[in-house]
């Protein structure tokens, strides 16, 4: 079945670690994209890819980076993780062709202590 | 740049009518999209429209006026599932990214 995965789905971790935040999907969709949210407060796009070695920042700066050396794969990487990264982070995937339709992750809770 | 606007929050009963209306401002118009999002969960697509007009999906129904830079989302038959945020989100024809606007609050009583 068609899906996407993120992992953990809840992380709750001390200042300073190294983090990656996991995104695979079996959509079988070249577009990939990370969003920021905060409880209650709009979607921000904080990087996008789309296909293998394509990566880019989205509009808000975030100090995470990511990957794509598959296609299936996109993951998130917080160097050292700060109280500021607590949020949610959405991966979705979106349909090559003339629509932009995106499809979203359960989601990873970030708390950073 | 672009400017979403939809409202904060809006109340409805059961069994009812509610309509989310969505303004945007944007260059390179390419299509609107509606997006449910429970509470501590993902948004889900609801509809897409690039064309004017009204778009219709069961109980919810989308419609688009470009000249206007408007659309609406229409629930009928309210149920107290529908309580969530009703996301309105851009997309452009020069950056094939969405821009969400920061989504209407809608709470359904009995």
């Amino acid at each position: 079945e068609a899906d996407i995965y993120q992992t953990p789905r809840y992380l709750v971790i001390g200042t300073g670690k190294k983090i990656t935040l996991e995104c695979s999907q079996t959509m079988g969709h070249d577009k990939m994209y990370w969003y920021q949210q905060d409880p209650g407060m709009e979607l921000h796009l904080i990087h996008y890819s789309y296909g293998v070695n394509s990566t880019e920042k989205g509009d808000l700066s975030s100090e995470s980076t990511v990957s794509r050396i598959r296609t299936e794969h996109f993951p998130l990487t917080l160097e050292s993780a700060r109280p500021s990264h607590t949020s949610q982070y959405l991966c979705a995937t979106g349909t090559s062709g003339n629509t932009d339709t995106q499809y979203f992750g359960p989601g990873t809770r970030l708390t950073v202590l | 740049g672009q400017n979403i606007d939809q409202p904060t929050e809006m109340t409805a009963t059961e069994g009812a009518i509610v309509q989310i209306n969505c303004t945007y401002q944007t260059s390179g118009f390419n299509g609107l999209f509606w997006y449910q999002q429970h509470a501590g969960e993902a948004p889900t697509f609801l509809s897409y429209n690039v064309l004017d007009g009204l778009e219709e999906k069961g109980r919810f129904s989308s419609f688009l006026s470009r000249s206007k830079g408007y659309s609406y989302l229409l629930l009928k038959e309210l149920q107290m599932k529908d309580s969530a945020s009703y996301l309105c989100a851009v997309s452009r024809s020069s950056a094939r990214q969405l821009t969400f606007g920061s989504g209407t609050q809608l709470t359904v009583l009995p």
